[in-house]
């Protein structure tokens, strides 16, 4: 069974940082991109960061560009996210998404979702 | 920026009737559209992938139609565990794009 589960949320200032981290398990870790995907409170899905199987490729949505980075562990079956520079319209549920193929393409749709970890960016 | 539009934002239909979800493209994104399903309080869920491939164990009550700019996603019975919120997304270019989603409600 795959499982994404998703950590690191929580409670941060406008310009903190703060680390999301994905384990995952059920499937072959390196086989697949993985993905970001997040959604503000009563609003809709946005695709943040992915990456490729290997980690050697990233792509990041133009809202996060240059704060937000992407990167995994496949020694260690995780994903992370890297986010700096924080803004109050950060704040959203993050999910851990599973990529339907190995290389980092557009032509990807998103198979699995964690749980989602919650980020709130305020004073 | 492909832009994806569901209309409407809410539909409200019986138990059993028939449930019918547009989504419309910016600019054609070919076949590569899937749905997605999200219940109060839960992730997402694969529905349908390539427009009209279900994936693993989503009921053939759920069926997708469509390619290029115009998609439809169809519910054939209503069953009580099917009132969600029903997002299109389209794969086709970067950047990966959601539409706002159709909440069908009991009516």
């Amino acid at each position: 069974e795959v499982q994404l589960l998703g950590s690191g949320g929580g409670l941060v200032q406008p310009g903190g940082s703060l680390r999301l981290s994905c384990a995952a398990s059920g499937f072959t870790f390196y086989n697949h991109a993985m993905s970001w995907v997040r959604q503000a409170p009563g609003k809709g899905l946005e695709w943040v960061s992915g990456i490729s199987g290997s980690g050697g490729s990233t792509y990041h949505a133009d809202s996060v560009k240059g704060r937000f980075t992407i990167s995994r562990d496949n020694s260690k079956n995780t994903l992370y996210l890297q986010m700096n520079s924080l803004r109050a319209e950060d704040t959203a549920l993050y999910y851990c998404t599973r990529d339907s193929s190995k290389g980092l393409t557009p032509n990807n749709y998103f198979d699995y979702w964690g749980q989602g970890t919650l980020v709130t960016v305020s004073s | 920026e492909i832009v994806m539009t569901q209309s409407p934002a809410t539909l409200s239909v019986s138990p059993g009737e028939r449930a019918t979800l547009p989504c419309r493209a910016s600019q054609s994104v070919s076949s590569n559209l899937a749905w997605y399903q999200q219940k109060p309080g839960q992730a997402p869920r694969l529905l349908i992938s390539g427009a009209s491939t279900r994936a693993t164990g989503i009921p053939v009550r759920f069926s997708g139609s469509g390619s290029g700019t115009e998609f439809t996603l169809t519910i054939s019975s209503l069953q009580s565990e099917d009132f969600a919120v029903y997002y299109c997304q389209q794969y086709d270019n970067w950047p990966r794009t959601f539409g706002q989603g159709t909440k069908v409600e009991i009516k």
